[in-house]
């Protein structure tokens, strides 16, 4: 079946440092890739999305490129913020007639000034 | 300009009392879902809706039912909750076809 795998947190960065939070994943076929943040107290919100391979997802700052070849879909920003503290899930498609998706299991981002 | 409503927000229930989470959107989205979300698992799915009228098992749905009312709303019903069930629950609405989530702020239960 369908599987996404990010890497485990927390991670503690300082402003203006570089992110990036890996995710592979595991499909048949040809997922959609998605990032999802979720700040304190609050629903996920998406974040980029990528439909096919070599797509880049960005938004806000934060870019991630779907690769095929690497499975991957690894997320990055040039100089994170604190307003960036939240959790972040990576999280595919099963695409067909029904879009359910499975995500990771959350990468917990921590900036501090 | 809600987006997806659910309520309550928090709730604390008794091992064997029942409850109904409750979920709207009015977004005139086809599409509705349930997910929960516990620590180091990320969200997993219970129950879904493709539309008005049908409803799906996900990946978890054993202990839950669901009922899809209307088009706007879709609720999540424990008939006898247990100690397992403490969690966050996210209620999600999509166009269907359309594989981007809107999520609610969720609720957050806690089963003693």
């Amino acid at each position: 079946g369908n599987s996404v795998t990010q890497m485990e947190g927390p991670v503690t960065l300082s402003e203006e440092a570089f992110l990036t939070i890996n995710c592979t994943y595991t499909a048949t076929g040809y997922p959609s890739l998605f990032w999802y943040v979720q700040y304190p107290g609050e629903g996920l919100q998406l974040l980029l999305k990528a439909t096919k391979a070599d797509d880049k997802g960005s938004n806000k700052g934060f870019e991630a490129t779907y690769r095929k070849e690497t499975t991957s879909f690894h997320l990055e920003k040039g100089s994170v913020q604190v307003s960036d503290s939240a959790v972040y899930f990576c999280a595919l498609s099963s695409g067909g007639s029904n879009y359910k998706l499975t995500f990771g299991k959350g990468t917990l981002l921590t900036v501090n000034p | 300009n809600a987006g997806v409503t659910q309520t309550p927000k928090f709730q604390v229930l008794k091992t064997g009392q029942s409850m109904t989470l409750q979920c709207a959107q009015d977004m005139n989205h086809n599409s509705m879902y349930w997910y929960r979300q516990d620590p180091g698992m990320g969200l997993r799915l219970i129950y879904y809706s493709a539309s008005e009228g049908t409803t799906d098992k996900g990946e978890v749905p054993n202990g839950y039912n669901v009922s899809r009312l209307n088009k706007r709303e879709f609720s999540l019903r424990l008939e006898s909750a247990a100690p397992s069930q403490t969690s966050v629950y996210f209620c999600a609405s999509s166009v269907q076809g359309e594989i981007s989530l809107h999520f609610g702020n969720g609720t957050r239960l806690t089963v003693t």
